[in-house]
C-alpha cells in the first residue's frame, strides 16, 4: 500500500539554524501539506500546496518556513532560523485527485532545537 | 478553531462496538464530516467521512443526523489496537482542505 514518507525521523538543531524536512507524498497524488504538533498540544495545519504553489497557509507559517516541490516527488518544508519554539513533531500528508480527497500523513519528523 | 465538540475521553471493552460522539451544530451546507485518528504519536490516519448519508467502510461506520449537528462514529468491534485519539472534522469541499484539529477523544480499549 502506498504511504507517505517523511525524513529524518528526528533532527537535532541549534537555535538560529536552518532546518529542511523532506517529504514523499503518494505518487500520483495532488495536494500536499505540513503540519505540526507541539508535545501534547494539538496538530496545527501549517500550510498546504498545489500546482506549485501554496493554497493555504496558518499564521504560525512566518517568513521564516518555505515550502517547496523541487522535483517530482519530494516536497520539503524548510524553517530558516529555528527558535526553540518550534520544537515539534512536524507532519506532512498529501491528498488524491480533489481537495476533497482524505489526507494520508506521514509518520513525522520530530525536531528538537536547542 | 475547531468547529466541532468531541467528550475528552471515552473507555470500551475489547470485543464490543465504540461509538463517539460529535457536535458540529454550525456545519454548513458545503461541509463534509470526517474522521481520523492518531495512534500514541504517529501521524494521524484517515477513517471514514460522509455529507448526509451514513457511511460505511472496512474500519468504521458514520453515522450523521438527519439535520447534520451531530455525527457518531462507531467501530463494531474494538481491538486493543483501536486505542487513539479520534478526531471529528468538518471541512468544505472545495480546494485544499485544512484540517482544523480539536482535542479529540482519547478511546481506550481495555481487555
Amino acid at each position: 500500500e502506498p504511504e507517505v514518507t517523511q525524513t529524518p525521523s528526528h533532527q537535532v538543531t541549534q537555535m538560529g539554524q536552518e532546518v529542511i524536512l523532506r517529504c514523499v507524498p503518494i505518487s500520483n497524488h495532488l495536494y500536499f501539506y505540513w503540519y505540526r504538533q507541539i508535545l501534547g498540544q494539538k496538530v496545527e495545519f501549517l500550510v498546504s500546496f498545489y500546482n506549485n504553489e501554496i493554497s493555504e497557509k496558518s499564521e504560525i507559517f512566518d517568513d521564516q518556513f518555505s515550502v517547496e516541490r523541487p522535483d517530482g516527488s519530494n516536497f520539503t518544508l524548510k524553517i530558516r532560523s529555528t527558535k526553540l519554539e518550534d520544537s515539534a513533531m512536524y507532519f506532512c500528508a498529501s491528498s488524491g485527485w480533489t481537495g476533497l480527497s482524505e489526507q494520508y500523513f506521514g509518520p513525522g519528523t520530530r525536531l528538537t532545537v536547542t | 478553531d475547531a468547529k466541532t465538540t468531541q467528550p475528552p475521553s471515552m473507555d470500551c471493552a475489547e470485543g464490543r462496538a465504540a461509538n463517539l460522539p460529535c457536535n458540529h451544530s454550525t456545519i454548513s451546507g458545503n461541509e463534509y464530516v470526517y474522521w481520523y485518528r492518531q495512534i500514541h504519536s504517529q501521524g494521524p490516519q484517515y477513517i471514514i467521512h460522509g455529507l448526509k448519508n451514513n457511511e460505511t467502510n472496512e474500519m468504521a461506520s458514520l453515522i450523521i443526523t438527519e439535520d447534520r449537528k451531530s455525527s457518531t462514529l462507531i467501530l463494531p468491534h474494538a481491538t486493543l489496537r483501536d486505542t487513539a485519539v479520534y478526531y471529528c472534522i468538518v471541512c468544505p469541499v472545495e480546494g485544499a482542505q485544512k484540517l482544523v484539529f480539536g482535542q479529540g477523544t482519547r478511546l481506550t480499549i481495555n481487555p
